[in-house]
């Protein structure tokens, strides 16, 4: 069974610029998750959607980041514009039931 | 706010001891109970979890739950080099209906 795919793996960008991250879940994963995790720090939440619908998106900041999942599968996350705060690494993750995440490898920003 | 606490480390111990992972939380209505484990540069990856006070155990990893303390450890019997990593401690707090809130991780290093 093929994992959470995510891409690109690396994107390095200069501050200003937009960028978009791609995830593909688990197949039959109603739950998708995008976490941003700093380094030395655990992942942090930034919206979970169930199916379509994004039902916790408190933590994203919305000024500047978008996502949306079209038809509960796939699902894009954009930032823009990109600070230099923004380096990070962004994991999608999905799951069947609540608490047993499956990450993908991850994306890695660099925003200079 | 809703806290998950872990020791940075790093935590050291010899090949064949056995390690000890700690983790207090704050939300006394949490549910269930998590244990990530994460290779350096690469994402989490399960390998507990527990819902009920007490012990569970799944080969070397015994995972401990005491609710009244707020307090969740994770055992590793027979440390091998292999398990260096950093463990992640994740709580699902009640009403999050799956959010799960991450500590920052405890890094292990395993002596051969």
């Amino acid at each position: 069974e093929a994992g959470v795919v995510q891409s690109p793996r690396y994107k390095i960008i200069e501050k200003k610029q937009p960028v978009a991250f791609w995830c593909n879940p688990i197949s039959g994963h109603n739950t998708l998750y995008w976490y941003l995790q700093n380094l030395g720090q655990g992942p942090e939440l930034l919206i979970r959607y169930e199916n379509e619908e994004a039902v916790d998106d408190s933590q994203l900041p919305k000024d500047r980041f978008s996502a949306e999942r079209l038809k509960g599968v796939d699902s894009t996350l954009k930032i823009q514009p990109a600070e230099l705060g923004d380096s990070a690494v962004y994991l999608c993750a999905s799951s069947q039931g609540p608490g047993e995440l499956f990450f993908g490898e991850g994306s890695r920003l660099t925003v200079l | 706010q809703k806290e998950v606490e872990q020791n940075s480390g790093p935590l050291s111990v010899p090949e064949g001891a056995i390690a000890s992972l700690n983790c207090t939380y704050s939300d006394r209505g949490s549910q269930s109970f998590f244990w990530y484990r994460q290779y350096s540069g690469k994402s989490p990856e399960l390998i507990m979890f527990i819902y009920s006070n007490g012990d569970k155990e799944d080969g070397r990893f015994t995972a401990q739950l005491n609710k009244a303390s707020q307090y969740v450890s994770l055992l590793i019997r027979d440390s091998q080099p292999s398990d260096s990593a950093t463990y992640l401690c994740a709580v699902n707090p009640g009403g999050s209906q799956g959010n799960l809130i991450f500590g920052k991780g405890t890094k292990l290093s395993v002596k051969p």
